[in-house]
């Protein structure tokens, strides 16, 4: 069955600290793994994609990567600022020949405190 | 700045009423998705059209969900009647080329009373 595990479910920080976000997948056959910010009251808006070949990728203070192997994804976030505080939402597309299928993880929702 | 519209942004209404959640995706995008989104579920699938066919509608409740998309620029997303336990956001996302990349709408808030 194709899942997407995310940990942790919640996560408090101070401000100005680092923190990774954890993204587990059994999905197949793999396409692409996407992370999303969603803030309160929003839609989610895409940070990252990462393809089988790519191992990191960058966004800002955002860097993701990617152990196809293993089926694992994390989330980094450098020198957090209240404006992180959202919910991460892993999702990983699976390519079914003409249609591709996204199967998303529960998020984990980030509170960033002064 | 290309963006995906939804309206209303917050609906009440009370048990039994008809809802119509309606969408206007960025112009060119090919593939159009409807999400429900609780905090219990997180974001469910409810349907997606690619160049406006019905593509997988599986995620819906048939007896009270309909979803269309009369043209390019709107798609709809109906519930008669409606209950208490739908009660969600609903957001509707485009993707440009089927690929994935989903540009998700602000969404619409339902409280069905």
């Amino acid at each position: 069955k194709n899942q997407v595990e995310q940990s942790p479910q919640s996560l408090i920080i101070l401000e100005g600290k680092n923190c990774t976000l954890q993204c587990n997948y059994t999905v197949s056959p793999f396409s692409n793994l996407r992370w999303y910010k969603q803030d309160t009251g929003r839609g989610p808006v895409s940070l990252t994609i990462m393809t089988f070949s790519e191992n990191t990728k960058s966004n800002g203070r955002y860097t993701a990567t990617l152990d196809a192997d293993t089926k694992q994804s994390s989330l980094h976030i450098t020198a957090s600022q209240l404006s992180d505080s959202a919910s991460y939402i892993c999702v990983v597309t699976s390519y079914g020949g003409a249609t591709n299928k996204l199967i998303f993880g529960t998020g984990t929702l980030l509170a960033v405190q002064p | 700045d290309a963006r995906v519209t939804q309206t209303p942004r917050h609906k009440v209404t009370e048990m039994g009423q008809e809802v119509t959640m309606r969408c206007q995706p960025i112009l060119g995008h090919n593939t159009v998705f409807w999400y429900r989104q609780t905090m219990m579920q997180g974001l469910e699938l409810l349907a997606y059209f690619r160049n406006r066919a019905p593509l997988d509608d599986s995620g819906m409740p048939k007896d009270r969900f309909s979803a269309e998309m009369p043209d390019a620029t709107l798609a709809t997303l109906k519930i008669q009647p409606s209950e208490p336990r739908d009660s969600a956001v609903y957001f509707c996302a485009s993707d440009p080329q089927g690929t994935g990349e989903l540009f998700f709408g602000e969404g619409s808030r339902l409280t069905v009373l």
